[in-house]
């Protein structure tokens, strides 16, 4: 069975520009979550959807937003990218909304720079 | 909200000898505390978990302690091995009560030499 994948892999964008980052979620998951991972730093929880609905949003300006579609892929968006937000973006998947079942699996990430 | 403390940053131990990471946490009321490990260009992999109705857990050569009233937990790596290089996060969560967030700590970079 296919992990979680993540879409693209590496991408390079300005200042200014938008981004939209894509995840497919493992087979019979219905939750997808968003982390951002900075070099050298844990990641940072950004989003989770659950049955297409927002369950849960980090610490993150509304330049960051998220969707799930019906299929349970989800994509991320950022519009108006700084500097800062160049970084490893994961999608973990599972099957329940809840963290603590020992079932969050992670991509291996988009890697974003924004010069 | 929930901070996550990890020591060391990084931990080098000759192949055979034990590897010990520890945590803390700033919020009595997370119950969740996952450890992950992350080789290089990979995403997070889950090596061991622990509740907190539990004290000890043990699988194969890791094991992880939590320590409720001091808000810590290790992770015990024995006889390591040079696959057992790699980086690892500790976390910590309050499940459905934070938005089944992970809120993890900085990171260690295990260097095993053979």
């Amino acid at each position: 069975d296919a992990g979680v994948t993540q879409s693209p892999t590496h991408l390079i964008k300005t200042r200014g520009q938008h981004v939209t980052l894509r995840c497919s979620p493992i087979s019979g998951h219905k939750s997808v979550s968003w982390y951002q991972q900075v070099l050298g730093q844990g990641p940072q929880f950004i989003f989770q959807y659950y049955e297409k609905e927002e369950r849960g949003r980090g610490n993150f300006p509304d330049r960051f937003s998220a969707r799930q579609f019906p299929n349970y892929s989800s994509e991320l968006n950022v519009n108006a990218l700084l500097l800062g937000d160049s970084a490893l973006y994961l999608c973990a998947s599972s099957w329940g909304a809840q963290v603590d079942t020992g079932e969050l699996f992670f991509g291996e990430g988009s890697r974003l720079t924004v010069l | 909200g929930e901070n996550v403390e990890q020591h060391p940053s990084t931990l080098s131990v000759q192949e055979g000898d034990s590897a010990v990471i520890k945590c803390t946490y700033s919020d009595s009321a997370s119950n969740y505390f996952p450890w992950y490990k992350q080789e290089l260009g990979k995403g997070p992999q889950l090596i061991i978990d622990i509740r907190s109705n539990v004290g000890e857990k043990k699988d194969q050569r890791i094991a992880v302690t939590l320590n409720k009233t001091a808000k810590h937990f290790s992770l015990h790596i024995t006889e390591t091995q040079p696959e057992d290089s790699a980086v690892y996060f500790c976390a910590a969560s309050k499940g459905k009560a934070a938005g089944n967030k992970l809120t993890f700590g900085g990171g260690t970079r295990v260097l095993v030499k053979p």
